[in-house]
């Protein structure tokens, strides 16, 4: 079966530092990934999808970026964090375009 | 540019109640749509799956119905639970290879014991 890594659980990192947020999925070949970020009371916005190794789509300008080093990894990282970088990061990965999304336990960064 | 709305917010019922969540959407040329539970600081977890071509779906106590035509679809919870208690949302997918999914804000559920 499939299953879907994000780490860490929480972070909390001071205004002007660098990011890193993994996530793997096990047990699938050449996924869809995205990483989605939540405000608090709100649904998920998209962020930046890959749909092969080193195909990286960014959908809104911001402080980060994301990479596909391996088949079934995905890194949200940024040099310097910002307040407003602050949120719920979610992977998800599918088979295909179409196919039915799943999420890892999400990642609550708290900029400080 | 698909909107999604989710009526209601909020929703409070006592236990053993049946009830329904909507989901709106504007751009009626999807390929599917998803609805999840999200529990408090979790992830989502996928409750039904609902293609285009396809009017409803079930699993256990939940089913999902799907008019594209009208861009509607609701979510019905048979003999609610406290641990139903979430927030419900659903995510509507363009048919790309990219498979971008636009996602509702939710509806928050309580279920009283």
């Amino acid at each position: 079966s499939q299953t879907i890594h994000q780490w860490p659980a929480t972070l909390v990192q001071p205004v002007g530092s660098p990011l890193s947020l993994e996530c793997t999925v096990e047990g699938t070949s050449n996924p869809n990934l995205y990483w989605y970020r939540q405000a608090a009371g709100r649904g998920l916005q998209l962020l930046f999808y890959s749909v092969g190794i080193g195909q990286i789509s960014s959908e809104v300008p911001q402080n980060l970026s994301a990479s596909r080093p391996q088949d079934r990894q995905f890194i949200l990282s940024s040099k310097k964090l910002l307040l407003s970088d602050s949120g719920f990061y979610l992977c998800a990965w599918s088979h295909t375009g179409v196919g039915e999304a799943f999420f890892g336990q999400g990642t609550r960064l708290t900029v400080v | 540019k698909q909107e999604v709305t989710q009526i209601p917010a909020a929703l409070s019922v006592p236990e053993g109640e049946n009830l329904v969540l909507n989901c709106s959407f504007t751009d009626s040329a999807i390929y599917n749509l998803q609805w999840f539970r999200q529990d408090p600081g979790k992830g989502l977890t996928s409750l039904l799956l609902i293609q285009s071509s396809q009017r409803e779906q079930t699993s256990g106590r939940l089913n999902a119905s799907l008019d594209k035509s009208s861009g509607r679809s609701t979510l019905y919870i048979a003999a609610s639970q406290p641990g139903d208690s979430a927030t419900y949302l659903c995510a509507v997918r363009q048919g790309t290879n990219a498979g971008k999914s636009t996602f509702g804000d939710g509806t928050t559920l309580t279920v009283k014991p």
